[in-house]
């Protein structure tokens, strides 16, 4: 079955770096473009990035753009997030998700949470 | 970018009752809408896409419908295991954006 599992998480302060991973199993993940989507506490859905398959294509939200990276290592079935210059507003839960055949998120990891406190 | 607008932000019901979740569009995306639940603590679990088809394993008591600009997601039935936060998403185009959520509470 298809499985998200992502780590990386914790406490960290303004301005210093963080790297997610995501593992996936259970399906050909270099045939599927991958996101990362957060959640803060007690607020909404945010979509953060996304890369295709092949890692050719990327888009970002505008709100981690120049500072977050996100790419993929199709040989160890591996997303990545690379959080740089971490502000206090990024604390949030981070999901990874897979882009469905329908182009919709089919499915989602269990959530890593990155808490940027001074 | 495009915003998506959820309504209501939440909702009071009962088992049994017919609930009826509205989200609209800033602009025309077609049917690339999907609609997620999400409990707390927990991931959000893909319930439709493409505006009206059911994510395999989803009960039929869930329906969506709409296109363009106006969708609605529909619980026929609520059941205990139905309350919980709801979310629309557009992919349409980038960056992909998620309504506020409807809360669902008895």
């Amino acid at each position: 079955q298809v499985q998200l599992v992502e780590s990386g998480g914790g406490v960290t302060q303004p301005g210093r770096s963080q790297r997610l991973s995501c593992a996936a199993s259970g399906f050909p993940f270099n045939t599927f473009a991958m996101h990362w989507v957060r959640q803060a506490p007690g607020k909404g859905l945010e979509w953060v990035a996304v890369i295709s398959y092949d890692g050719k294509t990327i888009y970002y939200a505008d709100s981690v753009k120049g500072r977050f990276t996100i790419s993929r290592d199709n040989s160890k079935n591996t997303l990545y997030l690379q959080m740089n210059s971490l502000r206090i507003e990024d604390t949030a839960v981070y999901f990874c998700s897979r882009r469905g055949g329908g182009q919709h998120f089919d499915y989602w990891g269990q959530g890593t949470l990155i808490t940027v406190s001074p | 970018d495009i915003q998506m607008t959820q309504a209501p932000s939440s909702l009071s019901a009962s088992i049994g009752d017919r609930v009826t979740i509205t989200c609209r569009a800033s602009q025309g995306i077609s049917n690339f809408l999907a609609w997620f639940q999400q409990k707390p603590g927990k991931a959000p679990k893909p319930l439709i896409y493409a505006a009206a088809t059911l994510q395999s394993g989803v009960p039929s008591k869930f329906s969506g419908s709409g296109s363009g600009t106006d969708f609605t997601l529909t619980i026929s039935s609520l059941q205990p295991e139905d309350f919980a936060t709801y979310y629309c998403q557009q992919y349409d185009d980038y960056p992909l954006t998620f309504g506020g959520g409807t809360k669902v509470e008895i």
